[in-house]
């Protein structure tokens, strides 16, 4: 059985600019959540999607969004790129509300 | 406002030591606590977690005590292995809601032989 798969795995930007970034959860899985992990910060939560519907959202700014579609895969949007976004992007997957959440192995993300 | 706290942000131990890990936490509406195991490069991985209606869970060397009343909890690596070394989260959510995980800033972990 497949895990979580992102990619790309690794992504270099400008500031400025905007990048997406792809999740594909477990077959079977409907819950797709979103976390940044920062040295200083640790893991932050962004957002979690149930179903194509946004069910949680975590205190980022709005430069930071997402979606899912019919077949559960998800995509993160960070728009206007700043050097502190620089991160690594982890996606988790679920069965559904109270299951277990399976990470995949995240994308770096270097803004420069 | 960190909603998790975890300690030591290092650890090192002896092979065949036990590690201890610690969390508190400060909202009385969390009732899932897991753990989390993270190699370099690689995402988190679940190894133990335990809801408020259970004071101990054991799992192989690995162990989560739960103190409701004083909203701590804690991990107990039993017989440390080098293959242990890691960073070790703690993580929380409420509504049993696996999908918003709220974490510790982590352990590294370093089991020497």
């Amino acid at each position: 059985k497949a895990g979580v798969t992102q990619t790309p795995r690794y992504l270099i930007k400008t500031r400025g600019q905007q990048v997406t970034l792809s999740c594909s959860p477990i077959s079977g899985h409907r819950s797709v959540s979103w976390y940044q992990q920062t040295p200083g910060q640790g893991l932050q939560f962004l957002f979690e999607y149930f179903s194509e519907t946004q069910r949680n959202k975590g205190n980022f700014p709005g430069r930071f969004s997402g979606r899912q579609f019919s077949n559960s895969r998800s995509e993160m949007n960070v728009s206007t790129l700043e050097l502190g976004d620089s991160a690594l992007y982890l996606c988790a997957s679920s069965l559904g509300t109270s299951t277990e959440a399976f990470f995949g192995q995240g994308t770096r993300l270097t803004v420069v | 406002q960190q909603q998790v706290k975890q300690s030591p942000q290092s650890l090192i131990v002896q092979k065949g030591g036990i590690s201890i890990i610690n969390c508190a936490y400060e909202n009385t509406a969390f009732d899932y606590f897991p753990w989390y195991q993270q190699f370099p490069g690689k995402g988190p991985a679940l190894l133990i977690a335990i809801r408020p209606d259970v004071s101990e869970k054991k799992e192989g060397r690995f162990t989560i005590s739960f103190n409701k009343s004083a909203k701590q909890f804690s991990l107990h690596i039993m017989d440390s292995q080098p293959g242990d070394s890691a960073t070790y989260f703690c993580a929380a959510s409420k509504g049993g809601n696996t999908g918003k995980l709220i974490f510790g800033q982590g352990t590294t972990l370093q089991v020497k032989p």
